[in-house]
């Protein structure tokens, strides 16, 4: 099955510097790559999402990059805000929209905190 | 819309005793999902269901059992509650357009469970 793999397991940024949260997954055939951030106590939201078929997507301060040769894909925040303090996920999922029904592989987690 | 909810939010149990989490959702989404979250290791998933009456397992579907009498509802058991557990657990839903999964996952507030 699929593995997902992420790094690195916390991520400590001053006020208005760039963060950057790895993941590489195993199956080839992952082709659905969503960003989730929960913040303490919450439930996970998704935040930004990728597929295949794209290899960069933005979002305000948020943009997620895929090297689909490579089989990694990245989290990019710029001008970081307390705000943003939190746990990230990245999942993956094989055959999005087929017989896959939606199972996601997570990661194991980014704790980010952005210092004032 | 209440999007998708949990019951209980907090429960404390005794090895060897019995409970029943309910997942509720107002989104008529198909797809529905149970995971525990654990220190370092991420969201996995525990079973899953792609429509009412159906039911699969996940990852680590050992020590639980589900069922999904109706479309809106997804129950999750543990018939012999053991301290490994001690966990998280979320449910989360889906829909599907055009018969097949969208795979954005919508996520409940979670149910933190602890077994002593």
């Amino acid at each position: 099955g699929e593995n997902v793999e992420q790094h690195p397991s916390t991520l400590s940024v001053q006020e208005g510097d760039s963060a950057v949260i790895k993941c590489t997954y195993s199956d080839s055939a992952s082709n659905y790559f969503p960003w989730y951030k929960q913040e303490l106590g919450k439930r996970p939201q998704l935040i930004i999402d990728i597929r295949s078929n794209v290899g960069e997507k933005k979002d305000q301060r948020i943009a997620v990059t895929l090297n689909k040769t490579a089989k990694h894909f990245s989290l990019h925040i710029t001008e970081t805000q307390p705000e943003d303090s939190a746990v990230y996920f990245c999942a993956a999922t094989t055959n999005a929209g087929g017989t896959s029904y939606g199972k996601l592989t997570f990661g194991q987690g980014t704790i980010l905190t952005v210092h004032p | 819309n209440a999007g998708v909810t949990q019951t209980p939010k907090f429960r404390v149990l005794k090895t060897g005793q019995s409970m029943t989490l309910l997942c509720a959702q107002d989104m008529n989404h198909e797809y529905m999902y149970w995971y525990r979250q654990d220190p370092g290791m991420g969201l996995r998933l525990i079973h899953y269901s792609v429509g009412e009456g159906t039911t699969a397992k996940g990852e680590v579907p050992d020590g639980y059992n589900v069922s999904r009498l109706k479309k809106q509802n997804f129950l999750l058991g543990l018939e012999s509650a053991a301290p490994s557990q001690t966990s998280v657990y979320f449910c989360a839903s889906s829909y599907e357009s055009r018969g097949i999964s969208t795979d954005t996952q919508y996520f409940g507030p979670g149910t933190r469970l602890t077994v002593l």
